[in-house]
């Protein structure tokens, strides 16, 4: 069956960039769909980041746009997440899932990944 | 401030049933069927439970169900148990400029 896996540095400083991977197994992201990044700080609601076409397209959450890049590398089976000038309100959980066209629902997701922001 | 607006908390007795609202505005819930529900038990990523408004995928029991008027979805749990007891969240389509909103998430709670 289709699983993701997140990975990312767990701990970090302000004003780093955060890199975060989403490792691929049972389905080719080349094949279709679209790939998303999702986050939730501790205690709070989910926010959707942004999201990659299998055609290298990219959707961005328009409040987080001018700090994020999303990527895929269909070698690896994985895409990944830039996020620029990190700060605590970025402390999350970071989650990767799939994310069906046209339909804009998200069928498969990662356990995610903790990252935390602090000096 | 989430996109989508849901009360924070609802409660309901097992076997009763409960109906979480998420109301948005005619740039996404209203002017899309592309609403989708998920369930998250604490420390565990989100489940989906309903898609294009009201379809289930397999394996979501029939006692989830949902519908949209306007510019406000809802879910409706019938038949509470106590594993429904979570967070549920709505999320809407709202434009190729965003193509997902969520709402802020609401703590069902099984008394």
């Amino acid at each position: 069956q289709v699983q993701l896996q997140e990975s990312g540095p767990g701990l970090m400083k302000p004003s780093e960039t955060l890199s975060l991977i989403c490792t691929v197994s049972g389905y080719s992201i080349s094949t279709g769909y679209y790939w998303g990044w999702i986050r939730q700080p501790p205690g709070k609601g989910l926010e959707w980041i942004a999201s990659i076409y299998h055609s290298g397209s990219t959707y961005y959450n328009p409040s987080l746009k001018s700090r994020v890049t999303i990527s895929a590398d269909t070698s690896k089976n994985q895409f990944s997440l830039k996020l620029t000038s990190v700060t605590a309100a970025d402390t999350a959980v970071f989650y990767c899932a799939r994310v069906s066209v046209y339909n804009y629902y998200m069928d498969v997701w990662g356990k995610g990944t903790t990252v935390t922001v602090s000096s | 401030q989430s996109a989508l607006t849901q009360p924070p908390s609802a409660s309901g007795s097992p076997g009763q049933s409960v109906t979480i609202s998420c109301t948005g505005t005619s740039s996404d819930v209203g002017g899309y069927n592309y609403v989708s529900w998920y369930q998250q038990h604490p420390g565990k990523a989100p489940k989906l439970m309903i898609y294009e408004v009201s379809k289930r995928p397999s394996g979501v029991p029939d006692r989830f169900s949902a519908s949209k008027s306007g510019n406000t979805a809802s879910l409706t749990v019938s038949g509470l148990q106590a594993e429904d007891e979570g967070d549920y969240y709505c999320s809407s389509h709202a434009g190729s400029n965003n193509l997902v909103v969520f709402g802020g998430g609401t703590k069902l709670t099984v008394l």
